[in-house]
């Protein structure tokens, strides 16, 4: 089945700086890769995702890159701010035996942001 | 209307206990999952309905049953847990096909078992 790795666990940046968390996946089937962010005690919300027929995908301070031959992909979160500090988890999607997609997520192991003012 | 809606939001049960967790959302998705999450851990699949009907089942031990008894509500009963089941159980739903979207989670029920 898929694997997803991501790293960094944990994160510490300054207010304003920048801050990339990369992850890594197994399954060349798998075609959307969504980045989730997790506030103590809330539910995953979505930020971001990528469809494997795109390189690049920005939206303000957060982009997505991927790179389908290496089968990677980041994020990078510039001017970060106290607000997202947050965990953030990196997925990946693969298509079942039949074709269809259920969105069925792998999901990486997380990465604990913490942004100091 | 993208909201998925979980109750209750908090559960303490026994281990002889029998309870249920209720999910519904209104967005016309037909793909409906029960996920586990863990403290600092990420979400982990449990099972996927499709079209009402169980698609994909992760292994999950049999103190654990879903039922989808239609496109809007998923249900998970819950029979002799153990403390080990503690967690955060999550409900998501997205739509089928090809056309790669979203899940939305919802804000999940926090389940205690003593």
């Amino acid at each position: 089945g898929e694997n997803v790795e991501q790293h960094p666990s944990t994160l510490s940046v300054q207010e304003g700086d920048s801050a990339v968390i990369k992850c890594t996946y197994s399954d060349s089937a798998s075609n959307y890769f969504p980045w989730y962010k997790q506030e103590l005690g809330k539910r995953p919300q979505l930020i971001i995702d990528i469809r494997s027929n795109v390189g690049e995908k920005k939206d303000q301070r957060i982009a997505v890159t991927l790179n389908k031959t290496a089968k990677h992909f980041s994020l990078h979160i510039t001017e970060t701010q106290p607000e997202d500090s947050a965990v953030y988890f990196c997925a990946a999607r693969r298509v079942n035996a039949g074709g269809t997609s259920y969105g069925k997520l792998t999901f990486g192991q997380g990465t604990i942001l913490t942004v100091h003012p | 209307d993208t909201e998925v809606t979980q109750t209750p939001k908090h559960l303490v049960m026994g281990m002889t206990n029998k309870k249920s967790l209720k999910c519904e959302q209104h967005m016309g998705h037909r793909a409906m999952y029960w996920y586990k999450q863990k403290a600092k851990k990420p979400p982990e699949l449990m099972f996927v309905y499709s079209y009402e009907k169980l698609s994909i089942n992760e292994s999950v031990p049999s103190r654990f049953s879903p039922e989808c008894p239609n496109s809007s509500l998923l249900n998970l009963h819950l029979h002799a847990l153990q403390p080990e089941d503690s967690a955060l159980y999550l409900c998501a739903s997205s739509q089928v096909g090809r056309s790669n979207t979203e899940a939305f989670f919802g804000q999940g029920t926090r389940l205690t078992v003593v």
